[in-house]
């Protein structure tokens, strides 16, 4: 089963909209991660911002804004006026626990971003 | 402070050649992370290290791939014999403690064309 659903495969704004990008998260666990990373053209995955499972406060980083709503098992990104150099493939990942401390981070399928000048 | 580095770049092979990807990791960084990234998905992890340990090395095909990280720091990933359906970039990652909570350092990749 998928654990993390980016149900969005590309998303194409004109610069200055406002665009949001949807995660969806399936986990047993009560302890958990939540990450998004941005993978630009040059390849280079770049992290952006963890969540963990007790902290359910949004968060605000320039343009970058995060929604973390457990109730829905949503963690989704909100670019605000939106610029072309955010045009990126962005990954959605949620770490949970495994047996004997193990863990696989699960990445979503991404969602490719183009914004147009 | 020098990030991941990955080598070679690109690499084209023929099926049933071996082959092998080199990674260095960001110094003092205790674990170590290879993921396998199919053209249009998001990247699925074949194995990670805590310093010279495998811990978590479920996901790795064992027939074929084999990985190594002699001394707690470099690492490489083999595939012998390649296969067509290898053909991906695998990316190498690093994070300080290891934790499922932190923060993880990416290389560029290493491109696999196997003909």
């Amino acid at each position: 089963a998928q654990k993390v659903t980016q149900a969005q495969t590309e998303i194409s704004v004109v610069e200055k909209e406002d665009v949001t990008l949807d995660c969806v998260y399936e986990t047993r666990d009560t302890t958990y991660y939540l990450f998004w990373y941005k993978q630009p053209p040059s390849g280079e995955l770049v992290f952006l911002i963890r969540r963990n499972s007790f902290d359910e406060q949004n968060e605000i980083s320039g343009r970058y804004s995060w929604n973390f709503q457990k109730s829905t098992s949503s963690f989704n990104f909100t670019i605000t006026a939106s610029q072309v150099v955010d045009s990126a493939v962005y990954f959605c990942a949620l770490s949970e626990a495994g047996a004997g401390g193990s863990y696989i981070p699960t990445f979503g399928r991404g969602t490719s971003l183009i914004v147009h000048p | 402070e020098a990030g991941v580095v990955q080598s070679p770049r690109y690499k084209i092979i023929e099926k049933k050649q071996p082959v092998a990807f080199w990674c260095n990791p960001i110094s003092g960084h205790n674990t170590l992370y290879w993921y396998l990234q199919n053209l249009g998905q998001g990247p699925e992890l074949l194995i990670r290290y805590e310093n010279e340990e495998a811990v978590d090395d479920s996901q790795l095909p064992k027939d074929r791939f084999s990985a190594e990280r002699l001394k707690g720091v470099d690492s490489t990933l083999k595939i012998q014999p390649a296969e067509l359906g290898d053909s991906a970039v695998y990316l190498c990652a690093s994070s300080q403690v290891g934790g499922r909570g932190d923060e993880q350092f990416f290389g560029p990749g290493t491109r696999l064309t196997v003909l």
